[in-house]
């Protein structure tokens, strides 16, 4: 099992680009979500997907993108990337709910927009 | 509305003796609550969790935590510090799908 993984592990972007971070993961999990993490503000919850087909928001969605087409994979997509956007994100994926099982965490992209 | 406040950023220990990394949540109703441990450029991975059962709770390597209600607390604590615990930590709080990272507290171990 490779578990989570995600690609790319570093990205510069200038301002005003799109790109798409990839997330896999071979555990056959239902539950897969999409975090930033930022110095001194822990990780802060972008958007999550309770199954294929079906996503939500989290706390910071705004300038993001999601989509789940398959149990596998969860990207996240930024149309238009703005210099707060630099970030560490982090796709985790959990069995059932997040709210009361393990997730298990990809290792990271570094963003940085310019 | 829940939150979570781990009250120190950064703990110091020398090594070889106890860790007491502390978090205080706030939930309108019983809450699940989490320990993650980062490593240095590395993604989270699970510590403990409390999930309304026992309210000492073991983890991996170690480590426990005590889910006291009376005081919203759920600090996490070590016996014996070890050079390869420096790590940052997170308390995490969550109900149904709300859930709410710490801001972290960066353990350092001094030899």
């Amino acid at each position: 099992n490779a578990g989570v993984t995600q690609t790319p592990k570093f990205q510069v972007l200038k301002t005003g680009q799109s790109m798409t971070l990839q997330c896999a993961q071979d555990m056959n999990h239902e539950y897969m979500s999409w975090y930033r993490q930022d110095p001194g503000m822990g990780l802060r919850l972008i958007h999550y997907s309770v199954g294929a087909g079906i996503t939500d928001q989290g706390e910071v969605p705004n300038g993001y993108n999601v989509s789940r087409s398959t149990t596998e994979d969860f990207p996240l997509r930024l149309l238009s990337a703005a210099p707060s956007q630099t970030s560490v994100y982090f796709c985790a994926s959990s069995k059932t709910g997040m709210a009361t099982n393990e997730q298990f965490f990809g290792p990271g992209t570094r963003l940085t927009v310019l | 509305a829940q939150s979570v406040t781990q009250l120190d950023s950064h703990v110091s220990v020398s090594e070889g003796t106890p860790v007491l990394l502390r978090c205080n949540y706030s939930s309108s109703y019983s809450p699940s609550l989490f320990w993650y441990v980062q490593h240095p450029n590395k993604g989270l991975q699970l510590l403990l969790k409390y999930t309304s059962a026992a309210t000492l709770v073991k983890g991996i390597n170690g480590f426990e935590a005590e889910f006291k209600k009376s005081e919203t607390s759920f600090h996490l604590t070590k016996p014996s510090a070890h050079m390869s615990d420096a790590a940052e930590y997170f308390c995490v709080v969550s109900r149904a799908d709300k859930i709410i990272f710490g801001k972290g507290t960066r353990l350092h171990i001094l030899p």
